[in-house]
């Protein structure tokens, strides 16, 4: 059975106090690792897809990272409206379209 | 602008009612799913279908029930056999496969958040 732990599950930052937020995870034959930000009340926005160990992506302020076991999320000088929950999912090869499973998410405030 | 739209955005149950939430995409993804999202809890797959007239159960199927008559809809019936209808649901669609046969991300609805009265 695929899991995923996210960690932190809530963290505060100053802004520009760069931090990272952790993605463990197992899977049987990793297809796709998944970044999500979700603001209160809203669908979950995507922000990346990492597929093999090694590999890195960025947006903004934002860097993911991925290894065999984890995925960082990395925040560089972080601003008040990155403040959000941000959510880690990945697909196994046992997987159809079905099987994405997700963490429970850390929730980031960053204070102005 | 293309995107998934579900409606309404907040809903109300009364004991023994069954409602139903709706969600459309104009993205022409080939799939669409339903999850739950309760508070501490990661999303919980309800129901998925790849195709037009097919779907499959997810992990809490239990209690709820769909149809896929478009491909464009795919509408979510919690019934009154789901006795903690109280969440947060969320609707969201992918293609398959990309050109490169990659993986594509789910994008996702802007929720209905439903309670009981």
């Amino acid at each position: 059975e695929d899991q995923v732990t996210q960690s932190p599950e809530a963290l505060r930052l100053q802004e520009g106090e760069s931090s990272s937020l952790n993605c463990s995870y197992t899977v049987s034959g990793l297809r796709g690792l998944f970044w999500y930000r979700q603001d209160p009340g809203k669908g979950p926005e995507f922000l990346f897809t990492l597929y093999s160990a090694g590999e890195e992506k960025e947006k903004e302020r934002l860097k993911a990272t991925l290894t065999k076991k984890e995925s960082f999320l990395h925040i560089t000088a972080p601003k008040p409206e990155d403040s959000a929950t941000y959510l880690c999912a990945v697909r196994g090869a046992s997987g159809s379209a079905r099987q994405l499973t997700f963490g429970s998410g850390t929730q980031l405030t960053v204070l102005p | 602008d293309g995107g998934i739209t579900q409606s309404p955005k907040y809903l109300f149950r009364k004991e023994g009612q069954n409602v139903t939430l709706s969600c459309e995409q104009n993205l022409n993804h080939d799939a669409m799913y339903w999850y739950r999202q309760d508070p501490g809890q990661g999303l919980r797959l309800i129901y998925y279908s790849q195709i037009v007239n097919d779907f499959q159960k997810g992990d809490i199927a239990e209690g709820y029930s769909v149809s896929r008559e478009k491909k464009e809809s795919f509408p979510l019936t919690v019934t009154s056999a789901q006795k903690n209808p109280t969440a947060f649901y969320l609707c969201a669609s992918s293609i398959l496969r990309g050109q490169d046969n990659s993986n594509q991300p789910q994008h996702f609805g802007d929720g209905t958040r439903l309670s009981i009265l």
